[in-house]
């Protein structure tokens, strides 16, 4: 099992662009999360998303957008791209996502906005 | 709200040498707390959770509540130990979300 998988691996874009981030999660996962990580700092968690339906949403705007497909994989968008949405992001995937459960991170999408 | 914080962004010790991380958090409830790790050009990983009081790698790491640490300890360093860890905080009302601290990167030298 090649585990979480991320793509792309890294991408630049300019400012006010909109980009999407795809997620495959370990095969029998069902509960997929997104993280945020800005250089220097720890991981701050964007969303959760299990059976297609939104579970957990961070402290992050309107501009960041999320789902999940039949498939279990996701997507993370985000519109309008700002300079400080440059970051490393991070998939994480759990068989279900209950709070007893371990949670498995991808290698992450690395984000330059100019 | 919840926060972890690591006090200390880098540590350097040499091998054989004890080393002790350092991880706060702020929470009124009882939280779970983890440590997470990140060896060079690797993925984040989980390390140990304080629920299952195991030692990982020679890790090992107590949860104090009343003074809401949860420090990691190992008392030989080895070389394969330098990497980027992370404590992190999961709370039952948030379910899945694992809030983190900013990180501590320990070097250990030969």
């Amino acid at each position: 099992d090649a585990g979480v998988t991320q793509s792309p691996t890294h991408l630049i874009k300019t400012r006010g662009q909109h980009v999407t981030l795809r997620c495959s999660p370990i095969s029998g996962h069902k509960s997929v999360s997104w993280y945020q990580q800005v250089l220097g700092q720890g991981p701050q968690f964007i969303f959760q998303y299990y059976e297609k339906e939104e579970r957990g949403r961070g402290n992050f705007p309107d501009r960041f957008s999320a789902r999940q497909f039949p498939n279990y994989s996701s997507e993370l968008n985000v519109n309008a791209l700002l300079l400080g949405d440059s970051a490393l992001y991070l998939c994480a995937s759990s068989l279900s996502g209950s709070p007893q459960e371990t949670q498995y991170f991808g290698p992450g999408t690395r984000l330059l906005v100019l | 709200a919840q926060r972890v914080t690591q006090p200390e962004k880098l540590l350097s010790v040499f091998k054989g040498a004890p080393v002790e991380l350092k991880c706060n958090y702020s929470y009124s409830g009882s939280p779970e707390l983890f440590w997470y790790v990140q060896y060079s050009r690797q993925r984040l990983q989980l390390l140990l959770r304080h629920i299952s009081r195991e030692s990982i790698k020679g890790f090992t790491a107590d949860l104090n509540k009343g003074e809401t640490s949860f420090h990691l300890k190992k008392p030989f360093a080895q070389e394969e130990d330098s990497a980027m860890y992370y404590c992190a905080l999961r709370t039952k009302a948030a379910g899945n979300k694992l809030t983190f601290g900013g990180g501590t990167r320990v070097l250990v030298k030969p």
